[in-house]
């Protein structure tokens, strides 16, 4: 079965701090995504990977930035945190046309 | 642009209903059509995949149905459980690959 592991179930940060969200897919997929999740919005995407060094914005980049230097792993920047950036981060992967798969979560407090 | 919505919010059935969860996207351009289980706090599940050629696809007692021409798929839900109590998601999909999501149905079922 095809595992997205993300890098911390939890985190809690300080305002203005540099935050790295890790994601790992171990299925050779070339698509990967980085969505947030709040109450009554729903899931939004922020970035979008097809492959390598390649990058789509979503509809919520501002305040975030990604990197994917290897297939396998994308990772989300928040590059000075702040506090309407604390949400639920869901990482996922595909490959296109096929199912996606999600990660656990990680639930990021901004203090 | 993609806009997914899916009605209604909320749901609560007793034990033993069959019930149905909807679905609507405004471009009918879809590559295909997801649908996903969240249980609270987790990360999301894929449930069922609908390409655009096809019109239904099962698994056990769960069938989700897909019409293109009207913008519109629906989960149907055999024989409900209290297991399947859930938050259920509807995404769909371009040729890019991206996902877009509706909202979420939150399903309760009662013993």
């Amino acid at each position: 079965d095809v595992k997205v592991t993300q890098s911390s179930r939890y985190l809690v940060k300080r305002t203005g701090e540099k935050v790295f969200l890790e994601c790992v897919q171990d299925m050779d997929h070339e698509n990967m995504f980085w969505y947030r999740q709040d109450p009554g919005l729903g899931l939004r995407l922020i970035y979008f990977s097809y492959d390598v060094k390649m990058k789509e914005k979503g509809d919520i980049p501002e305040g975030y930035s990604v990197s994917r230097e290897k297939k396998e792993r994308f990772s989300l920047i928040l590059e000075s945190a702040s506090t309407n950036q604390t949400s639920m981060y869901l990482c996922a992967s595909s490959l296109s046309g096929l199912r996606a798969f999600f990660g656990q979560g990680t639930r990021l407090t901004v203090v | 642009k993609q806009e997914v919505t899916q009605i209604p919010a909320a749901l609560s059935v007793p034990e033993g209903e069959n019930l149905v969860l909807n679905c609507s996207f405004t471009d009918s351009a879809i590559y295909n059509l997801q649908w996903f289980r969240q249980d609270p706090g987790k990360g999301l599940t894929s449930l069922l995949l609908i390409q655009s050629s096809q019109r239904e696809q099962t698994s056990g007692r769960l069938n989700a149905s897909l019409d293109k021409s009207s913008g519109r798929s629906t989960l149907y839900i055999a024989a409900s459980q209290p297991g399947d109590s859930a938050t259920y998601l509807c995404a769909a999909s371009g040729n890019t690959g991206k996902l877009i999501f509706g909202q979420g149905t939150t399903l309760q079922v009662k013993p």
